[in-house]
C-alpha cells in the first residue's frame, strides 16, 4: 500500500519562501507524476505541478515564476518551493501521485495516492 | 481551453439517484477522474478512466463521458456520501497541465 507523508513549515512570514516535502513509501517512483496541489480555505483544489522520475516539471503557468518541483529519488522524495509567498498563498498544500495513460477512445489521467495535508499559514 | 465547469451545488434525497456534471474541452480528449473530499480531509479518488473504482469505492459510484461533458452517477445516495465532488482532467490544448473543476458541495436529504 503506497502512502504519501509530507511535511514542511506551516507558519511563514511574507515574502519568506515555502518549503514542503513528500516520501514516498510502500512503492514505485518511477512511472509516476508526483503533483502538488492547494486548496485555499473554503475553496477548491488548485494543481500546483508536477514532477516525474527523471525531474521533467510542468507547472501551473499562473504560479510558475515562483514554483520550483525537485526530485530525489534516492530516498524517493519530491520537494516544493514557492517563493515570496503572500497571505493569497495561505492554503492546505497536498501532494498526490499521479497517472496518466491511454484507453482508448480517450486519454486518462488521475491521482490515486494523497498526503493528509499540510497547513500554510502566510502571516506577518 | 484549461477549464473545467462543475454546479456549485446539487442535493438529492436518501436513497435516490444524483447525477454531478463537469463539463471543458478538455473531456473531448480526457476521461474525467472524480475525486470525494470530506470536511478536513484530503480528497479520495472515487472514478477514473472509462468507468473504474478504485478498491473500496462502492459500486454505487459510476462515471460516464459524452462530448466535452462527464457525469459522476451516485445510485441510492447515501448520508456518508455527503461531501464536496472534484472532477479532474489533464488540458488537452499540449502543454499537459492539470486541471480541477470547480467543485460540487452534494447534500444528502
Amino acid at each position: 500500500q503506497v502512502q504519501l507523508q509530507q511535511w514542511g513549515a506551516g507558519l511563514l512570514k511574507p515574502s519568506e519562501t515555502l518549503s514542503l516535502t513528500c516520501a514516498v513509501y510502500g512503492g514505485s517512483f518511477s512511472g509516476y507524476y508526483w503533483s502538488w496541489i492547494r486548496q485555499p480555505p473554503g475553496k477548491g483544489l488548485e494543481w500546483i505541478g508536477e514532477i516525474n522520475h527523471s525531474g521533467s516539471t510542468n507547472y501551473n503557468p499562473s504560479l510558475k515564476s515562483r514554483v520550483t518541483i525537485s526530485v530525489d529519488t534516492s530516498k524517493n522524495q519530491f520537494s516544493l518551493k514557492l517563493s515570496s509567498v503572500t497571505a493569497a498563498d495561505t492554503a492546505v498544500y497536498y501532494c498526490a501521485r499521479g497517472i496518466s495513460g491511454y484507453s482508448g477512445p480517450l486519454y486518462y489521467y488521475y491521482m490515486d495516492v494523497w498526503g493528509k495535508g499540510t497547513t500554510v499559514t502566510v502571516s506577518s | 481551453s484549461s477549464e473545467l465547469t462543475q454546479d456549485p451545488a446539487v442535493s438529492v434525497a436518501l436513497g435516490q439517484t444524483v447525477r454531478i456534471t463537469c463539463q471543458g474541452d478538455s473531456l473531448r480528449s480526457y476521461y474525467a477522474s472524480w475525486y470525494q473530499q470530506k470536511p478536513g480531509q484530503a480528497p479520495v479518488l472515487v472514478i477514473y478512466g472509462k468507468n473504474n473504482r478504485p478498491s473500496g469505492i462502492p459500486d454505487r459510484f459510476s462515471g460516464s463521458s459524452s462530448g466535452n461533458t462527464a457525469s459522476l452517477t451516485i445510485t441510492g445516495a447515501q448520508a456518508e456520501d455527503e461531501a464536496d465532488y472534484y472532477c479532474n482532467s489533464r488540458d488537452s490544448s499540449g502543454n499537459l497541465h492539470v486541471v480541477f473543476g470547480g467543485g460540487t458541495k452534494l447534500t444528502v436529504l
